[in-house]
């Protein structure tokens, strides 16, 4: 069964730190992975898209990918407590649209 | 760009009604449109697949006379709940997809009393 999996937390950090968020894979097949920001009680907003492997970076966020450990992972710079959210993890599913979604990893960074 | 709307944002309903949720892409075309649920505390759940012009494919479990889908324009696609129970009580959202990316609409919360 094609999984994404990501660390329920919460993962509690000061506000101005690095917040590191990870997700594995499990169908090598993916080639493409997506972060959504989902706030409580909010749908999931894209953050980030990466194809490639290594890092790609969007203004505080970096987002970086493995493919031979199948792993994604984000980095939030300088945290603020309005990045305190659920952060998604996905992958497409190869061969559709559609994406397969982890269960999401809790964000809290405190003032 | 890439906005996606839903209406309404929230609805109460009596059970045994049926409830109509439009997804709509407001500055692009989607040929594909995804609904999902989303239950508290839990992650998002794919119930189906809408295609523009043809048939919606739905994920394993979901009941296709249940949660009818309509994609009748590039732009709309409706989920319509047919005989609600308490149990379908959840956070319903569509997502739009664009260049291998998928967009959100704002969720519709649905109450069955």
């Amino acid at each position: 069964q094609k999984e994404v999996e990501q660390n329920s937390g919460p993962l509690s950090v000061p506000e101005g730190a690095i917040a590191s968020l990870n997700c594995t894979y499990s169908d090598r097949g993916s080639q493409s992975f997506f972060w959504y920001r989902q706030y409580s009680g909010k749908s999931p907003e894209l953050i980030m898209s990466i194809y490639s492997n290594g890092d790609k970076e969007d203004g505080r966020f970096t987002a970086q990918l493995n493919k031979a450990s199948q792993y994604v992972s984000l980095l939030i710079r300088d945290s603020q407590p309005s990045d305190s959210a659920t952060y998604l993890c996905a992958g497409n599913n190869p061969g559709t649209y559609k994406y397969i979604f982890g269960t999401g990893t809790r964000l809290k960074v405190l003032a | 760009g890439a906005v996606v709307s839903q209406h309404p944002s929230r609805v109460i309903c009596k059970s045994g009604t049926s409830v109509k949720i439009e997804c709509r892409s407001l500055d692009f075309q989607a040929t594909t449109m995804f609904w999902y649920r989303q239950f508290p505390k839990q992650s998002l759940m794919l119930m189906a697949t809408s295609n523009e012009g043809s048939k919606a494919t739905y994920e394993q479990g979901v009941e296709k006379d249940k949660f009818l889908i309509n994609h009748a324009s590039l732009t709309l696609s409706t989920l319509t709940v047919t005989s609600a129970h308490p149990e379908d009580s959840s956070f319903y959202i569509c997502s739009a997809g664009l260049s291998n990316e998928q967009f959100f609409g704002p969720g519709t919360r649905l109450t069955v009393l």
